[in-house]
């Protein structure tokens, strides 16, 4: 099956500094990848969509200079948290569209950010 | 706009019993329409999916969905549960071009020994 890949899986940093986030899709050409954000015990809540080669479209309400997303190949996408404060604090998700199998998102494993 | 309703945040069953799920959504197209689980500190993982084929959908590790466009619904199933499918369930519909997820609120599924 399709497999998405995350690094790092859990990351502590300090507030005020920038964090990377990377997604890859490991055996398909993903030309959409998405990015999630869940707070425990909550359901996923979109944060933006990430097209290969253009600029990702942000859900209302999310920052795009805080969170920057880059997509600049079929199998990477970045997310980074700029200036990360505690309450960007959160479990962070990716996933990917296969180019083939449209209709379907395949997630990654997550990234846990804590931001002391 | 597309919405997605998950009844019950808990469910909890015996181990052996039948598991029902249940989600109905709201569309204005044909939908699109998932089932995923996620394990504790862990990604969701695609259980199976409806996409305007056969309306009952067979996925992985026994379960099963039946689309029923006059309810709306599109609940999930397995006739005996397992301790290892002690999980967080999200029922999403994918929204037309854009294909977004729309994610229902999750139901957490504890199974008792």
């Amino acid at each position: 099956g399709a497999v998405v890949s995350q690094h790092p899986s859990r990351v502590i940093c300090k507030s005020g500094t920038s964090v990377k986030i990377e997604c890859r899709s490991l055996d398909f050409q993903a030309t959409t990848m998405f990015w999630y954000r869940q707070f425990p015990k909550q359901s996923l809540m979109l944060m933006a969509t990430s097209n290969e080669g253009s600029k990702a479209t942000y859900e209302q309400g999310v920052e795009k200079d805080k969170f920057l997303i880059n997509h600049a190949s079929l199998t990477l996408s970045t997310l980074t948290v700029t200036s990360a404060h505690p309450e960007d604090s959160s479990f962070y998700i990716c996933s990917a569209r296969d180019r083939a199998g449209w209709e379907t998102q395949y997630f990654g494993p997550g990234t846990r950010l804590l931001v002391l | 706009a597309q919405s997605v309703t998950q009844l019950g945040s808990h469910v909890s069953v015996s181990e052996g019993a039948l598991v029902l799920l249940r989600c109905n959504y709201s569309s204005s197209v044909p939908p699109y329409l998932f089932w995923y689980v996620q394990y504790p500190n862990q990604g969701l993982q695609l259980l199976l999916k409806y996409t305007s084929a056969a309306t009952l959908v067979k996925g992985i590790n026994g379960f099963e969905a039946e689309f029923k466009k006059s309810e709306t619904s599109f609940h999930l199933t397995k006739p005996s549960a397992h301790m290892s499918d002690a999980a967080e369930y999200f029922c999403a519909v994918s929204e037309g071009s854009s294909y977004k997820l729309i994610f229902g609120s999750g139901t957490r599924l504890l199974v008792r020994p």
